[in-house]
């Protein structure tokens, strides 16, 4: 299957300091990448969606101006924590889509936690 | 909108043993259904999707589902468990790719296995 990168896979940040999360399709362009949160023991709560060049599409509940999301590239988006507090500690994954008849590929995430 | 019910959330068989992890969905029309397999503080890694066809998919490592239209499942289903099975399952289910589709996930269900 097609290839996702996210990085860093995991990251320890002070309180108040803003955290940048990259999430790359390395053998496909995807038109569309999705952003996930994922709370210790639950499951992964879509967090946005995302497409090349346009803004980002926020769920219900997330805050769009706390969770920047840029999709500058066809293989490239970023989620930018801003801000971050304890409570934004989570594993964050991520998943590209690249259109047509075929499904989305999953980053191998990334373990956020907030000091 | 659309749903996904994972009713177990832990299961203990043994090894050995066969399994099946039960899932139900809420959907109109016939969904892209997927089971993802989640092992402590890793991504996720796809066991078997269905697109369309015939209705009993085969995974890897094993792994087979049934999809039935009449019950809204799409069950997950081992004939002899392995040691290396205990993880996180969570069932998935995608609207379609006509557009910007996104995946829904289940709750999950924790497998673990008794020696």
């Amino acid at each position: 299957g097609a290839v996702v990168s996210q990085h860093p896979s995991w990251v320890i940040c002070k309180s108040g300091t803003s955290v940048k999360i990259e999430c790359r399709s390395l053998d496909f362009q995807a038109t569309t990448m999705f952003w996930y949160r994922q709370f210790p023991k639950q499951s992964l709560m879509l967090m946005a969606t995302s497409n090349e060049g346009s803004k980002a599409t926020y769920e219900q509940g997330v805050e769009k101006d706390k969770f920047l999301i840029n999709h500058a590239s066809l293989t490239l988006s970023t989620l930018t924590v801003t801000s971050a507090h304890p409570e934004d500690s989570s594993f964050y994954i991520c998943s590209a889509w690249g259109g047509g008849g075929t499904e989305a590929f999953f980053g191998q995430g990334t373990r956020l936690t907030v000091v | 909108a659309q749903s996904v019910t994972q009713p177990d959330i832990h299961i203990t068989v043994s090894e050995g043993a066969s399994l099946e992890l039960r899932c139900n969905y809420s959907y109109g029309a016939t969904p892209y259904l997927f089971w993802y397999v989640q092992s402590p503080g890793q991504g996720l890694q796809l066991l078997l999707k269905y697109f369309s066809g015939d209705t009993l998919v085969q995974g890897i490592k094993g792994f087979e589902a049934e999809f039935k239209r009449s019950q809204s499942s799409f069950n997950l289903r081992k004939p002899s468990v392995h040691w290396s099975d205990a993880a996180e399952y969570f069932c998935a289910v995608d609207s379609g790719y006509s557009s910007a589709s996104k995946i829904i996930f289940g709750s999950g269900t924790r497998l673990s296995i008794r020696p």
